[in-house]
C-alpha cells in the first residue's frame, strides 16, 4: 500500500506570493490533516478535512486555507506569504480521523520564503 | 502555558543506554497518547499508542502513562545508533483535536 504522498518536496517563494501544496492520502483514508513544523514552534495543527469538509481548525490566520476533493486528496494554500511561513508542512491521513486512530504522515513539503 | 510540555533536548547517550523521554500535559480531555519518531527530512512515524494509564511494551520500547499526574514517558532499552531521531509525544481528545510536544532530539553514539 502506498504511503502518504506530498508534492512538491521543496519550494522556494518570495514574500507576498501564494503557494499551493498537495497531499495524496493512503488509499481508503478519508481524513487528512495538515501541520506546520518549525524549530521554534514544533508541530502545529493547521486543519483537518473529512469527506470534503473542514472538521477541525487550528489557530492560524485566514491566509492559510485548504480543501479536500472527492477522492480524499487535499491541497493547502497559503496566500500573501510572510518570512515566518518558512517551515516544513506535513500532511497526515487516517481512516476516519477519530482520536484513537493512528496518523500516517507524508515526508512533508519544505517551504522557504525569501 | 502550553497544553503539552516535552522535556527539551538534545539528548546524547552511549549505545546500549536506557533512554527516558517525557511529556507533561494540562488538559484532562486528552484520552489518547502516542509517541512518534521523526528522522531528519522525514515525516513522523508512529511508534507507540496507548489510551490507558499504565505501561505498554513493544520490543525495546515502553510507553508509560500516568493520567492522575498527567505525565507520559517513553523508555528505550538497549538504545542503538539507529534510534537517533527526534521523538514527539502526541495527545488526542475524543473530538480528534491533536496536540504535539515540541520534540526531543536523541543521539545514540556507537
Amino acid at each position: 500500500k502506498a504511503g502518504v504522498t506530498q508534492t512538491p518536496r521543496y519550494l522556494i517563494k518570495t514574500r507576498g506570493q501564494q503557494v499551493t501544496l498537495s497531499c495524496s492520502p493512503i488509499s481508503g483514508h478519508r481524513s487528512v490533516s495538515w501541520y506546520q513544523q518549525t524549530p521554534g514552534q514544533g508541530l502545529q495543527f493547521l486543519f483537518e478535512y473529512f469527506s470534503e469538509t473542514q472538521r477541525n481548525k487550528g489557530n492560524f490566520p485566514g491566509r492559510f486555507s485548504g480543501r479536500q476533493f472527492s477522492n480524499s486528496r487535499s491541497e493547502m494554500n497559503v496566500s500573501t506569504l510572510e518570512l515566518g511561513d518558512s517551515a516544513l508542512y506535513l500532511c497526515a491521513s487516517s481512516l476516519e480521523g477519530t482520536g484513537e486512530e493512528k496518523l500516517f504522515f507524508g515526508s512533508g513539503t519544505q517551504l522557504s520564503v525569501l | 502555558q502550553k497544553e503539552v510540555e516535552q522535556d527539551p533536548g538534545p539528548l546524547s547517550v552511549p549505545e546500549g543506554a536506557i533512554v527516558s523521554l517525557n511529556c507533561t500535559y494540562s488538559n484532562s480531555a486528552f484520552q489518547y497518547f502516542m509517541w512518534y519518531r521523526q528522522y531528519s527530512r522525514k515525516g513522523p512515524e508512529l511508534l507507540m499508542y496507548t489510551y490507558s494509564s499504565g505501561n505498554k511494551e513493544d520490543g525495546r520500547f515502553t510507553a508509560q502513562v500516568d493520567k492522575s499526574s498527567k505525565y507520559i514517558s517513553l523508555f528505550i532499552r538497549d538504545s542503538q545508533p539507529s534510534d537517533s531521531a527526534t521523538y514527539l509525544c502526541a495527545l488526542y481528545t475524543n473530538a480528534g483535536k491533536s496536540t504535539f510536544g515540541d520534540g526531543t532530539t536523541l543521539t545514540v553514539k556507537p
